[in-house]
């Protein structure tokens, strides 16, 4: 059973809406990240965290913004969306080290978002 | 560069056959390499984790491999089964900074038909 929730799991909204995509974890994990996924290409890195009040952006150019007030909650802003934010959207966590060394990441079951 | 290639793109085979996919790549230096099973819509799972000094592991009907040498790993997947369907995706780390980035691959898409 996932440990890792995320919503909401689809949403359809249309440009210039500010939108939050949720993301918790009851594993404790210190690290979490958000990756970006478009069918058929690999996932990009778009913001992580190595713990409370830090974040980080990814290699992925992002317009969104993350915040990290609690442990367990990773949330992701768009403040202004625009078409080509649709994609879908993995929130990820892991322990310790979490991206380096041989922790295993955790996901989400993702985020769809489609801007029209 | 570092990379990660995966081969096929996708793969269409019977229930009950076996398949094998392969990820090859160009990361260094080396950490790990991990196969994850992702099913439509949803999030990737961990199947296998793999060290250099490890060359075959297996997780059920699962098996991995790794050359650390010509950097290339397969996933055998053994007796298909209908729920193996998903896409499988190779994950190469770094060990070249504190960071320990994640190289991904963009996936095999395996069917299998009854």
């Amino acid at each position: 059973e996932a440990d890792i929730y995320q919503t909401p799991r689809y949403l359809v909204i249309g440009t210039g809406k500010k939108i939050t995509l949720e993301c918790s974890q009851t594993m404790g994990h210190d690290k979490m990240y958000w990756y970006q996924q478009d069918p058929g290409m690999e996932l990009h890195l778009i913001h992580y965290s190595y713990g409370v009040n830090s974040t980080e952006k990814g290699d992925l150019s992002s317009e969104s913004t993350v915040s990290r007030i609690r442990t367990e909650h990773f949330p992701l802003t768009l403040e202004s969306a625009r078409p080509s934010h649709t994609s879908q959207y993995l929130c990820a966590s892991s322990e310790g080290t979490g991206n380096s060394g041989a922790n295993v990441l955790t996901f989400g079951a993702g985020s769809r978002l489609t801007v029209l | 560069k570092n990379q990660v290639e995966q081969s096929p793109q996708s793969l269409i085979i019977l229930e009950g056959k076996n398949c094998t996919l392969q990820c090859n790549y160009t990361v260094s230096p080396f950490s790990n390499l991990r196969w994850y099973k992702q099913d439509t819509g949803r999030g990737p799972v961990s199947l296998t984790i793999m060290t250099f000094s490890e060359n075959t592991k297996s997780n059920g009907r699962y098996t991995a491999t790794l050359d650390a040498d010509t950097k290339q790993s397969s996933l055998h997947i053994t007796a298909s089964q209908l729920s193996d369907s998903a896409s499988y995706i190779c994950v190469v780390s770094d060990r070249g900074s504190t960071l320990g980035r994640l190289y991904f691959g963009r996936g095999t898409q395996l069917t299998v038909w009854p």
